[in-house]
């Protein structure tokens, strides 16, 4: 199975900063299968980015992702107070499909 | 409004079965690939099972393949899935997602299996 890997586990940042999250895969990802998802505390996971840089409906724009093969990102380009909250990667190419551990961004 | 309601979980023995369900609502549910993932709470999002548009493709974990099986009624809109021989690290809150790549989620439902 792919084993993705998400770095930091961690990030602590204020409001207006900009945000890199990284997620690198064991091995590449089928098509470009990678997606991005937020959850925050009691809900359940939102979509925000699919096929890598594809922002689904109604995300704001200040989110992008990148990348290719086994290397992939998530930028935050202006945090917002809403968008402090754990983010997972997750390769839908192959299966078992697999999620990422997460990478919680906190106010600092 | 494209809405997903599970149902199902709840308190059951090691070596029980469950079955949950989830109703959807508010785009071709007929259409569309299906899925299950899992998240002990305070914990990182696991990855269970899906299945294809009209039932004929299903994949699963391997912590489940054997255990566990997803099946959908597109005639009722809801999707399911069988857990047997459950074990107490299947406990988890289970939550339904509708897409190939899961851009909608229902609230979940918490399956507790006790030891």
């Amino acid at each position: 199975e792919i084993v993705l890997t998400q770095s930091p586990g961690t990030l602590s940042l204020s409001p207006g900063e900009r945000a890199t999250l990284s997620c690198r895969a064991s091995q590449s990802v089928r098509n470009n299968f990678l997606g991005w998802y937020q959850q925050k505390p009691g809900q359940a996971p939102r979509l925000l980015i699919y096929g890598v840089s594809s922002r689904a409906t109604g995300i704001p724009d200040r989110f992008s992702g990148s990348g290719s093969g086994t290397d992939f990102s998530l930028t935050i380009s202006r945090l917002e107070p809403e968008d402090f909250a754990v983010y997972y990667c997750q390769q839908y190419g192959t299966s078992p499909q697999t999620f990422g551990g997460g990478t919680k961004v906190e106010i600092k | 409004e494209v809405q997903l309601v599970e149902s199902g979980g709840g308190l059951v023995q090691a070596g029980g079965s469950l079955r949950l369900s989830c109703i959807a609502s508010g785009f071709t549910f007929s259409s569309d690939w299906m899925q299950w993932v899992r998240q002990v709470p305070g914990k990182g999002l696991v990855w269970v099972s899906r299945i294809n548009s009209d039932g004929s493709t299903t994949n699963y974990a391997d912590s489940v393949k054997g255990r566990f099986t997803i099946s959908r009624d597109n005639t009722n809109n809801t999707l399911y899935l069988q857990m047997d021989s459950l074990r107490a690290e299947d406990t988890a809150v289970y939550y339904c997602a509708s897409g190939f790549y899961s851009v909608k989620w229902g609230q979940g439902t918490l399956v507790t299996v006790s030891s």
